[in-house]
């Protein structure tokens, strides 16, 4: 059974770093094709892509926000954690862990299982 | 970065309905479009990938049509659990962006 769950801290300061972690069961991402992603949801707002992480350790971020993302996995653990720095109360969102629905064709990417999201606020 | 926009924002309807999102692409995407259902405070669920595949799980009521720029979510007859927003989401280029959303309500 396939789980992923968000843990980090609902509320943040501006300015300062925002650390999300995803911890998932039921696969691994030492798995050639895994992928995993972190996506976002402004309250009431479309839903935004951040970054990626493959099963080789290449990663992909939104050219918007790629100079305050930083994206790490620990497969012992099987966790992926997020790095944003620099917070502002525009980042105010849900956050989404999601993983890539596994496909033949490596460059599919869309998400079959989700974590079920956490909110963080920005505000001082 | 491509942008995609779904019509309408909002769509009233009611259950047995048949009804239709449209997703437009602001360049040919082929057919690497998927669709989701989200429900209020709840993540999205895949419906729909490559354009026209159901998800496993997924009811045959839901069907997507659609290649290059345009695409269609289409629920052939609504039912009370239907009720929910939709989006659609493209993964033809990084970086991989989604539609606005479609909030399908009761009439």
């Amino acid at each position: 059974q396939v789980t992923l769950k968000e843990s980090g801290p609902a509320l943040v300061k501006p300015t300062q770093t925002l650390t999300l972690t995803c911890t998932f069961s039921g696969f691994s991402l030492t798995t050639d094709g895994m992928r995993m992603t972190w996506i976002r949801q402004p309250p009431g707002k479309a839903l935004e892509w951040l970054a990626r992480i493959d099963w080789d350790d290449d990663k992909f971020y939104s050219p918007s926000l790629k100079t305050r993302l930083t994206i790490s996995k620990d497969t012992s653990k099987n966790q992926v954690v997020l790095r944003m720095t620099n917070m502002d109360p525009a980042d105010t969102a849900t956050y989404y862990c999601a993983r890539r629905k596994p496909s033949a064709r490596l460059a599919d990417y869309y998400f079959d299982y989700w974590g079920q999201g956490i909110l963080v606020t920005v505000s001082s | 970065d491509i942008q995609m926009t779904q019509s309408p924002s909002t769509l009233s309807a009611s259950v047995g309905d048949r009804v239709t999102i449209t997703c437009r692409a602001s360049e040919s995407i082929r057919s690497w479009l998927a669709w989701y259902q989200q429900k209020p405070g709840k993540a999205p669920k895949l419906l729909i990938y490559k354009a026209s595949t159901l998800e496993s799980g997924v009811p045959s009521r839901f069907s997507g049509s659609g290649s290059g720029t345009d695409f269609t979510l289409t629920i052939s007859s609504l039912q009370p659990d239907d009720f929910a927003t939709y989006h659609c989401q493209q993964y033809g280029s990084n970086p991989y962006t989604f539609g606005q959303g479609t909030k399908l309500e009761i009439k």
